[in-house]
Order: structure tokens, then sequence, then C-alpha cells
């Protein structure tokens, strides 16, 4: 069985404030992907990053990076100098790489406020 | 091109009354799902369907049917709808390749009361 907890249920940060946000994951599958999708106040569910559990290197795009360290079973995700436009509840996400179909297991979100 | 798609976008039923939701996808990709989300739960598979023809059992089947009447449409029908059905309900779909991401449709809000 997977598992994907997210502690932090709600941050509220100040504009410009640096944010990491916590996904720890349990999985038995040697293989997996990860991801983190946006849901905005919009309501719908935007793909962000996919990262492969082979692949532990960090990566970093524009104001988001990510932190992967399987060793500790975690995918942290940082946005640098949050903006307003920012506030959304962010899900992290598990699935394994072998199988008939991707069933994605969701953490259940951490909403995120950004206040001007 | 347009994604996935959902239809309709807001419902309210009354318990006990049956309707079909509806989900098309103009990726051209095999696998589909059908995700239900609740406050404070994240979201929770529901069925899905692996390729044309062929459905499963997700976490929480209980009270759905689906339908895969396509490569494009996946549908799912409550048959008599309860109020712990009220939720939000999104289509996903995705290609079997090294990539494995799955893409939301717009989401159905649905209320039963």
């Amino acid at each position: 069985a997977q598992k994907v907890t997210q502690a932090q249920t709600e941050i509220s940060v100040v504009e410009k404030e640096d944010v990491t946000l916590d996904c720890v994951y349990e999985t038995r599958d040697t293989t997996y992907y990860l991801f983190w999708y946006k849901q905005p106040p919009s309501g719908e569910l935007v793909f962000l990053i996919r990262r492969n559990s082979f692949d532990e290197q960090n990566e970093i795009s524009g104001r988001y990076s990510w932190n992967f360290q399987k060793s500790t079973s975690s995918f942290n995700f940082t946005i640098t100098a949050s903006q307003v436009v920012d506030s959304a509840v962010y899900f992290c996400a598990l699935t394994p790489s072998s199988g008939s179909a991707r069933q994605l297991t969701f953490g259940s979100g951490t909403q995120l406020t950004v206040l001007p | 091109n347009a994604g996935v798609t959902q239809t309709p976008k807001f419902q309210v039923l009354k318990t006990g009354q049956s309707m079909t939701l509806q989900c098309a996808q103009d990726m051209n990709h095999n696998s589909m799902y059908w995700y239900r989300q609740d406050p404070g739960m994240g979201l929770r598979l529901i069925y899905y369907s692996a390729s044309e023809g062929t459905t499963d059992k997700g976490e929480v089947p209980n009270g759905y049917n689906v339908s895969r009447l396509n490569k494009r449409e996946f549908s799912l029908r409550l048959e008599s709808a309860a109020p712990s059905q009220t939720s939000v309900y999104f289509c996903a779909s995705s290609e079997l390749n090294s990539q494995e991401t799955q893409y939301f449709g717009p989401g159905t809000r649905l209320l039963v009361l």
C-alpha cells in the first residue's frame, strides 16, 4: 500500500518570503514517480513537476525548486520569493512505475496563502 | 487541444436520483481515471480504465459504475445518489510511457440533497 503525508495543513506567508511544502511518502515499490500538483481557487488541478525515483537530482525552475531525498522518503517543494498568485492548495502524489495503470495516491494537500 | 473536458460543471441531485458524469480527452491517452475530492482528504481514486475495453475498481468504488465508451470517453454513473456522494469529481487521463503524468479535467461539483 502507498501513503503520502503532507503534515502541513495550512501555511501563511507574506509576499516575497520563501516557503517550503513538505511531503513524506511510503511505498513498497522499488521504482515510482512523485508529483506535485497545484489547485488554485478556481478549482482545476495543474501539474507542476514529476520526479522518477531513480533521479535524485534536485531541480530549480524559476522560483520553484524541489528536494527529493530517497533515504528519508521525502519530496519537498520550495517557492522562492512567493507571490499572491501562488496562493493555492498544493498536492503531493505518488504512483508506481509498473503495473497496468498508474493510480495516483494523493496527500491531503497544503493550503498556501500568500498575503500582500 | 481542449485536453480533458467534463460535463456538467455543477449538478444538484435529490437522494435516490441517478446521473452520469461525462469525461472526454483529446490527447489520445490510453488510461483514464475518476477521482473524488472531499475536504481535507485529497483525491481518492474511484475507478480507472487502463485501456479501452477495461475498467477496474479504485479505492472507493461503492455506489458508482463506469463505462469506457471508446478511447476518448470515460463516464461515471451514480445509480442511486446518496448525500455521502456530495463531492467534487475529477476525471484524468495519462499515457503509459515513461512520463506517467496524469492530466486532469476541470471537475464536476455534485451536491446530493
